[in-house]
């Protein structure tokens, strides 16, 4: 069963407006990533929060997690068209089995 | 180029037949795993391995079998394939078992059982 569940399932965004989407999750994490997914691409790694962070940036993302409500959001500031991709959370709950969300698919419009 | 090699990129197979999709990884990662993405669902895990001689079931390994005699390679065979085994399979390797380290995937593999 998917630990993850993204919000929204679709966002579609101007060019140079932020992107945020959100993560829900159901049992103890020891960290949760975030991953890109282009179209017929594989999956990449975008940036991974411990359990014990509460925010953390990379670029243009930043990411927030909020262990008591078992979420986190990824914000993409400044869009370009080359972020039109599918976006992923992953959980890692130490059990050697990290589990994905649906993903949230972000369209930018030029 | 370092990363994770997924062979073939498209296969067709009927109902019955059998074959292995082959993943290898040139960066000394000690644990490595099959995926399988449907739309809507996002990826399940099949099967995972924590280090070459270990490998261990997933959340959807029936019709599925894998094996790790090195620490590079990670096979994954389709006994008699179905065509609910239609998918998009990537296979995903990680620097160790422990510890927070994000995964490297493949391109993937597109399989059509008809």
């Amino acid at each position: 069963s998917q630990q993850g569940e993204e919000d929204p399932q679709a966002l579609s965004i101007q060019e140079g407006e932020n992107a945020t989407m959100n993560c829900s999750y159901k049992t103890s994490i020891n960290n949760l990533q975030w991953y890109r997914q282009n179209s017929g691409r594989g999956l990449v790694h975008l940036i991974l929060i411990r359990s014990n962070e509460r925010e953390k940036h990379s670029g243009r993302l930043r990411v927030t997690l909020d262990t008591s409500k078992k979420s986190s959001s990824l914000l993409i500031t400044a869009s370009r068209a080359a972020d039109t991709a599918s976006y992923f959370c992953a959980t890692d709950a130490r059990d050697y089995k990290l589990s994905f969300g649906a993903g949230t698919t972000v369209t930018v419009r030029a | 180029n370092a990363g994770v090699t997924q062979t073939p990129k498209f296969q067709v197979l009927k109902t019955g037949q059998s074959m292995t999709l082959q993943c290898a990884q040139d960066m000394n990662h000690e644990y490595m795993s099959w995926y399988r993405q449907d739309p809507g669902m996002g990826l399940r895990l099949i099967h995972y391995s924590v280090g070459a001689g270990i490998t261990d079931q997933g959340e959807v390994p029936n019709g599925y079998n894998v094996s790790r005699s090195t620490t590079e390679d990670f096979p994954l065979r389709l006994l008699s394939a179905a065509p609910s085994q239609t998918s998009v399979y990537f296979c995903a390797s990680s620097y160790s078992r422990f510890g927070d380290y994000g995964y490297t995937f493949g391109s993937g593999t597109r399989l059509t059982v008809v």
